[in-house]
């Protein structure tokens, strides 16, 4: 069975200073990793995602996540954050089970950034 | 710029009663999930669809909930009868094939009174 774990349930930041959200994943094949994010009142919208190639993504609002395969993370990263960017953020993993990619998600991290 | 929609965006009910949430996904896309968010649980995946077909609803109460593709733009969620414990906000999200970016509406509030 595939996991995903958020070891974190808030992170706060500074403004203008680095942030990082974490993820961790458990699977039995090739993951496809993905990071939305969650404004409140809103749906979740889609930040980048990792296939192959790369392990460097990068993605909307300058956000950035490294594939680490053998730590098995998918950390978020922001060189420099802004007040706006305080918001719950998922990570989520899918793999190839029963003929089929089933999505599962991290319980979800708020990112508090303080002006 | 294409969205999903989700219907009704706030629904109030009382126990018992039946409820009906609709989702138009977006055009193009063969493949439509529910979620369901608490505070306590998180984001639960209740049931997701590829083609219209059921793919997989193991992560809905069978006994009350039920998820049906009528035709490639609609796609509803039921629950009936409804109960207190119901009460979440209720997310579709639509793409292009299971492992794809998936694209969510969004929500509908639901309180069981």
């Amino acid at each position: 069975a595939q996991s995903v774990a958020q070891p974190e349930d808030q992170v706060n930041v500074a403004e203008g200073n680095p942030l990082t959200v974490k993820c961790t994943y458990s699977v039995s094949g090739n993951p496809y990793l993905f990071w939305y994010v969650q404004y409140p009142n809103r749906g979740l919208q889609f930040l980048l995602k990792y296939i192959t190639g790369d392990n460097l993504v990068k993605g909307s609002y300058g956000f950035e996540a490294e594939f680490n395969k053998s730590q098995t993370s998918f950390h978020l990263k922001k060189p420099s954050a802004l007040v706006s960017d305080s918001a719950l953020y998922f990570c989520a993993v899918s793999s190839l089970a029963r003929g089929s990619y089933i999505p599962t998600f991290g319980r979800g991290t708020s990112l508090i950034v303080h002006p | 710029d294409a969205r999903v929609t989700q219907t009704p965006r706030h629904k109030v009910t009382e126990m018992g009663q039946e409820v009906t949430m609709r989702c138009q996904p977006i055009l193009g896309h063969n493949t439509v999930f529910w979620y369901r968010q608490t505070m306590m649980q998180g984001l639960e995946l209740l049931a997701y669809f590829r083609n219209r077909a059921p793919l997989d609803d193991s992560g809905m109460p069978k006994d009350r909930f039920s998820a049906e593709m009528p035709d490639a733009t609609l796609a509803t969620l039921k629950i009936q009868p409804s109960e207190p414990r119901d009460s979440a906000v209720y997310f579709c999200a639509s793409g292009l094939d299971t492992q794809e970016t998936q694209y969510f509406g969004p929500g509908t509030r639901l309180l069981v009174l």
